[in-house]
């Protein structure tokens, strides 16, 4: 158990509305990562996070925004959501000495 | 563009048979791979890595194989189990170890 934990686990919402989605992860690790899941996709990496304030973009970045104030915590932010962001959002942090990534539940959002 | 394949979206096995999983990669410049599993409305979960300077890596029932020539890796599952029936994702990143690129997953089913 890699003690993350991602809020809320579902979430249904109208577009045009702002959402955030929490990450909070218990063993202090540098590294954090965004995800969503989509059919006929995979896994695609949407924002990343290698330190507190430090954060990059990953592939489909666009429409979501990241925060990372405290080593433990992890925010995305949609600030006005689309149905096109209807999706399984996964959290994963990699421990500094590992290249493996390990993750969090998922956030099911609906966008309506 | 995907620069991890997965080409085959479903495979069913009988119970004790191997199960092969295949994947394909773009990018030359990848240099670690990695296998996870995922159930139904849980996150993945890492199953087996591979680095580049390597061709086999085996863990119990579980060996995946590098060909860098082909650009192609592959994992194997002997005996497959019915507990073994998920989707599979395999995923790769580069020097830095800060993106991780995925496939579109493969769904194993294993016949009791």
């Amino acid at each position: 158990d890699a003690g993350i934990t991602q809020s809320p686990r579902h979430k249904v919402t109208e577009t045009g509305t702002p959402v955030t989605l929490r990450c909070h992860q218990t063993e202090n690790h540098r590294y954090m990562y965004w995800y969503r899941q989509d059919p006929g996709h995979g896994l695609r990496l949407i924002h990343y996070s290698y330190g507190v304030k430090d954060t990059d973009k990953g592939e489909v970045s666009d429409g979501y925004s990241v925060s990372r104030s405290k080593t433990e915590d992890f925010l995305l932010t949609l600030e006005s959501a689309t149905s096109s962001q209807t999706s399984v959002y996964f959290c994963a942090i990699r421990p500094t000495s590992y290249n493996e990534q390990f993750f969090g539940p998922g956030t099911r959002l609906t966008v309506l | 563009d995907q620069q991890v394949k997965q080409n085959s979206p479903s495979l069913s096995v009988q119970e004790g048979r191997i199960s092969i999983l295949n994947c394909d990669y773009t990018n030359s410049m990848f240099d670690y791979f990695l296998w996870y599993k995922k159930y139904p409305a849980e996150g993945p979960t890492f199953l087996i890595s591979i680095s580049s300077i390597k061709d086999k890596n085996e863990d119990g029932r579980f060996t995946v194989f590098l060909n860098k020539s082909a650009k192609h890796l592959s994992l194997h599952i002997v005996p497959s189990q019915p507990g073994d029936s998920a989707v599979y994702f395999c995923a790769a990143s580069g020097e830095t170890g800060n993106q991780f690129y995925f496939g579109t997953g493969t769904s194993l089913t294993v016949i009791p």
